[in-house]
Order: C-alpha cells, then structure tokens, then sequence
C-alpha cells in the first residue's frame, strides 16, 4: 500500500490569492491524480500528472489555473491559482502502481479550501 | 459520453444485507472498483472486478456482468461502522487510462 500525505490539510483563503497543495508519498508511484471533491458530492478529476511529462488535464480545468508539478515519483503539487469562492472544495492527491493489477488507488487525506 | 449510474442513498437495518447497483456506460472497460468514503475521510478501496463474476471479501462481495455493463456491491451483516459514501469506478480504456467515478450512494444504516 501507499501512505500519502497532504499539506495543508485546510486553508482559508482571499479570492484573487493562490495556494499551493502538496502531495508526498511513502513509496515511488508511478501515476498520480489530482481530483476535487464537493462535500456530499463524487470525485472530479482534474489532471493526472505521470513523472517526466506534462500534466494531462480534463475537461474544464486548464493548465493556468491549476498548474502541477511533478518532479519525482513521490511528489507532486497542485496550485489553485487567483482563487475565487467556487475554488472553494476539498482536493484530494491520489496515486496508482501500474504494476499492481486490481487498480487501486490510494488517496491523500485531503486538503479543504475555502476562499472567501 | 461516459457515465456511471448509482443509486443515491440507501437505506438498511443493522446486521442485514444491502446491495448497491452501478450500471455503466464507456467508450471502453478495463474494470470495475468499489470506493467507501466516510464523511471527513478519504475514499478507500473495497474491491476490484476485472472479469464476470463474484469477487468475495470478508462481509463484503463485488459482482460484475460485463455483458450488461452492470456491477453491484454487496455488504453483509451490516454494522453501523458501514454508513458512508460508496464509490462504483470504472477504467474505461487502457490500464493506464483514466477511472471515472459514480455519483456516489449515500448508505444509511439503522440500528
């Protein structure tokens, strides 16, 4: 299994403002996805961010806005750029071992955002 | 488009059996898996059905009918520790593509 930790684990934030998410796992992963979750709502994902390329986005999230970093197989960021109330959700960091065969992912506790 | 359906709440009574539906519609299919969320918690995995049929899990089995894009999870002698969030998700492509979520089923349990 993989232990994933986030930071900060909640923020209270001013619209215009950015905030940087951080994302760091116990063990060399080598996908990871960054998904937002409304409370009481599923999961959205937003980017899945593999080492060594580019950030591939969904649809309706674009790069800058929430760019991401990945510079090694055992952390990522995500920045949430000139923030506005509907940025307020919980994010969550989520990593995946292509070599284990049932698909599962594993999530970070996640980070509350609200912006005021 | 691709969409998963789920039912978004149910409702059952302490030490019985319930079962969550999910159908799906995707471009493609590499598996079916079960998420359980607590409230304030982070989604974890429950179970994972990459061909027809039951997979079994202590109190807990995962069903898939590829045929009728149709997968259920099924929780037994329910305890009042199982209320939460279950997620059904679908990989619609590749292995390294990406899992899509369902809505979400919200499940109550009475003592």
């Amino acid at each position: 299994s993989a232990v994933i930790s986030q930071k900060p684990s909640r923020d209270i934030c001013q619209r215009g403002t950015s905030l940087t998410i951080q994302c760091q796992v116990d063990s060399q992963v080598t996908m990871m996805f960054w998904y937002r979750q409304q409370p009481g709502q599923s999961l959205t994902l937003i980017a899945t961010a593999n080492q060594g390329s580019e950030a591939t986005y969904e649809s309706g999230f674009v790069i800058d806005k929430f760019p991401i970093s990945r510079p090694n197989l055992t952390f990522s960021t995500l920045t949430v750029s000139n923030m506005s109330p509907e940025d307020s959700s919980i994010y969550l960091c989520s990593v995946e071992d292509l070599d284990r065969w049932n698909n599962e992912q594993f999530f970070g506790p996640g980070t509350r955002l609200t912006v005021l | 488009g691709q969409s998963l359906e789920q039912p978004s709440e149910v409702t059952a009574v302490e030490g019985a059996i319930v079962q969550i539906n999910c159908t799906y519609q995707t471009s493609g299919f590499y598996g079916l898996s079960w998420y359980q969320q607590h409230d304030g918690g982070a989604p974890t995995f429950l179970s994972y059905n990459g061909l027809d049929g039951l997979e079994e899990t202590g109190r807990f089995s995962s069903f898939l009918s590829r045929s009728d894009s149709y997968g259920y999870l099924l929780l037994q002698e329910l305890q009042m520790k199982d209320s939460a969030s279950y997620f059904c998700a679908v990989r619609s492509g590749n292995r390294d593509d990406k899992i899509i979520f369902g809505k979400g089923t919200r499940l109550h349990i009475l003592p």
